[in-house]
Parts: structure tokens; C-alpha cells; sequence
């Protein structure tokens, strides 16, 4: 069966220091990665999507970026955090096929101090 | 505007009640999710549909594609059901989600 992780699941950061959340999915193969965001007291958003290895779709112009140096991992990083990345991120993965579902990992609630 | 608006925000309900909660989008689409999500902040993938109706257990999904409207149904509803439901539905030639803000449920004993 497939399965994801995502780690940390906190994390506490001063502004203006780097960050990088992983996310890797066991079980399937070719997977569509996608890093999503909640925060406070909004709903969740796309933030960056990738159909294969060094593919990554950016939805919003922000502070931070992804890669996905491997088929099955999918990393969020930031080289200087701001107070406003505060928030949930989550991981999903999904099948290449159309229409197919999003898994979530359990996410990453992020504080900027 | 959202292209996707879910109503009620919040909901409490008592033991027992039926609930109904709502989903409109203005886009075309594939597919609409209804995903849950617990106060920890997992999210869990309730159902994905594109026409007609799901069921699984006490959980009942409906579209309706001309109305671009969803409803999501729970029967019997037990203090467990507490969580946000999120309708997230997937714009018509892309894979990605575009997600309502979420509707919060409880369900007091």
C-alpha cells in the first residue's frame, strides 16, 4: 500500500532563517506531488505541483520554492522565512491518471517568531 | 468571489441530527472532493465524484454538474463526525485542487 510522510510535524523558526520541509511517498511510482498551504483561519492552497523529477509548477508568487531531487520526495524550502509563512503546509500525492485522488500527509504547522 | 463556496461555515448540531452541508463552484469541472479534516490537521480523503452520488457508511455525496452545486450528508451523526469538511474540486484541464474555506461541524452528545 502507499503511504506518505511528511516531516517535521512543528516547527517553530525565527524570521529570516531557512526552512525545509520533506515529504517522500512510498508504494507507487511517477507520483504528482503537491505542496499545499492553510493559514490561520483560511482554507488551503496550492502552492507548488510537480509531475516528475525536476518539474515543479509554482501557483503563487511567494517566499519560498520546491524541488523534487527524486521521483518519490518532494521538498518546501525558503531561504529567509517571513512572519507571514506562518501557517499549516501539507503534501499530497496523486496518480498520474486524470481524475484520481489526493493523498495527505499528516503536515507541518509552521510558527515564524 | 470564491470559485468555491461552501455554506454553513460552522455547524452544531446535536447527536443524532442529519446534516447537510453545501458546496457551489463557478468553474468548470472533473471531479469535486469532500475531504475532512481534525483538529490535529490530517487530512482525510472522504470522497471524489463527478456525477451522481456516493455512499460510504453514514456519509452520502451528491453533484448535481448543470447546477454545479454538491451536497455532502451524514446520518446519524455521533460526536466523532466533529471535524471541517472541505469540498475541493478539480478545474476542468489541470490536476490541481482549488479548495472552499471549509465548513466546521460539531456534533455535541
Amino acid at each position: 500500500s502507499q503511504t506518505i510522510h511528511q516531516w517535521p510535524a512543528t516547527l517553530v523558526q525565527p524570521v529570516g532563517s531557512p526552512l525545509s520541509l520533506e515529504c517522500t511517498v512510498e508504494g507507487t511510482s511517477n507520483p504528482n506531488l503537491y505542496w499545499y498551504r492553510q493559514a490561520a483561519g483560511r482554507g488551503l492552497q496550492l502552492l507548488f505541483y510537480s509531475v516528475g523529477i525536476g518539474q515543479i509548477s509554482s501557483e503563487v508568487p511567494q517566499n519560498l520554492s520546491a524541488s523534487r531531487p527524486q521521483d518519490r520526495q518532494f521538498i518546501l524550502s525558503s531561504k529567509k522565512l517571513l512572519l507571514s509563512d506562518s501557517g499549516f503546509y501539507l503534501c499530497a500525492w496523486s496518480r498520474r491518471r486524470v481524475n484520481q485522488p489526493q493523498h495527505f500527509g499528516d503536515g507541518t504547522r509552521l510558527s515564524i517568531l | 468571489k470564491n470559485e468555491v463556496e461552501q455554506s454553513p461555515q460552522n455547524l452544531t448540531a446535536q447527536e443524532g441530527e442529519f446534516i447537510t452541508i453545501n458546496c457551489s463552484y463557478s468553474v468548470g469541472i472533473s471531479a469535486l472532493h469532500w475531504l475532512q479534516q481534525h483538529p490535529g490537521g490530517g487530512i482525510v480523503s472522504l470522497f471524489m465524484l463527478s456525477s451522481g452520488k456516493k455512499k460510504h457508511g453514514r456519509l452520502i455525496a451528491t453533484i448535481n454538474i448543470q447546477e454545479k452545486h454538491s451536497s455532502l450528508h451524514i446520518t446519524a451523526s455521533h460526536p466523532r463526525d466533529s471535524a471541517v469538511y472541505i469540498c475541493a474540486v478539480v478545474i476542468q484541464g489541470a490536476q490541481k485542487l482549488v479548495f472552499g474555506q471549509g465548513t466546521r461541524l460539531t456534533i455535541n452528545p
